[in-house]
């Protein structure tokens, strides 16, 4: 069973391009988790999502931001239009089921290291 | 909402010898769980130890234990024999309903050899 796999590991982009993280679950899990990693400081959560539903959103900037876990395929964050102050680590998680942090059964990627120039 | 702040930029301990990182929290949660993740070079997160608030035990999982102060809002986490794969960044958290977790700044730990 792999784990929670996110791709690309380091993404590069121009200001004003966009940017597409992937990330698929572990297999089995139907429940995914954006963070967001700024230079030197600790994960920020972005949001939370089930098949095909946003759960919540509360964290992710209203603009230019997006998320989406469809049916078939990977969990997809989008940001459009870049900025240097999106440049940091963007990490994934996944779970079999709500409140899994707790449970130990929630994994997290290796992350996308997003870098603007 | 919840804040969980570390107050360690930096520690640095001997190769085999035991250090303690500290963690203070707030939350208006009465029910809720505290972690411990280490992030290694490879940046991947991996949990170390978890606490649950309504138990008044501290967690222990081999050479890692928490001091859990509930009263304080305090939740450190002592490292004994340390070793040089213990060197990594790590991260306080704790959580919403066990789905959102909110994290302190880090603390990068040096093992010297």
């Amino acid at each position: 069973n792999a784990g929670v796999m996110q791709n690309p590991r380091h993404l590069v982009r121009r200001r004003g391009q966009e940017a597409r993280l992937r990330c698929s679950p572990m297999k089995g899990h139907s429940h995914v988790y954006w963070y967001r990693q700024l230079p030197e400081e600790g994960l920020k959560f972005m949001v939370y999502l089930q098949k095909e539903n946003i759960i919540d959103e509360s964290g992710m900037p209203k603009e230019r931001f997006s998320a989406e876990f469809p049916k078939e395929g990977p969990s997809i964050l989008r940001i459009q239009q870049v900025v240097r102050g999106d440049s940091a680590a963007y990490f994934c998680a996944s779970s079999p089921s709500v409140g899994s942090f707790r449970d130990t059964e929630a994994f997290f990627g290796q992350g996308t290291r997003l870098t603007v120039v | 909402a919840q804040t969980v702040t570390q107050s360690q930029p930096e520690m640095s301990v001997q190769e085999a010898e035991t250090v303690t990182l500290s963690c203070t929290y707030d939350t208006s949660e009465s029910d809720y769980y505290l972690f411990w993740y280490k992030q290694p070079p490879s940046r991947q997160m991996i949990l170390v130890i978890r606490q649950e608030a309504y138990k008044q035990q501290n967690a222990t999982e081999n050479r890692f234990s928490v001091n859990f102060q509930k009263a304080a809002k305090s939740f450190s986490l002592k490292i004994s024999d340390s070793q040089l794969g213990d060197a990594a960044m790590y991260f306080c958290a704790s959580d919403n309903a066990g789905n959102m977790l909110t994290f302190g700044g880090g603390t990068r730990l040096m093992v010297k050899p």
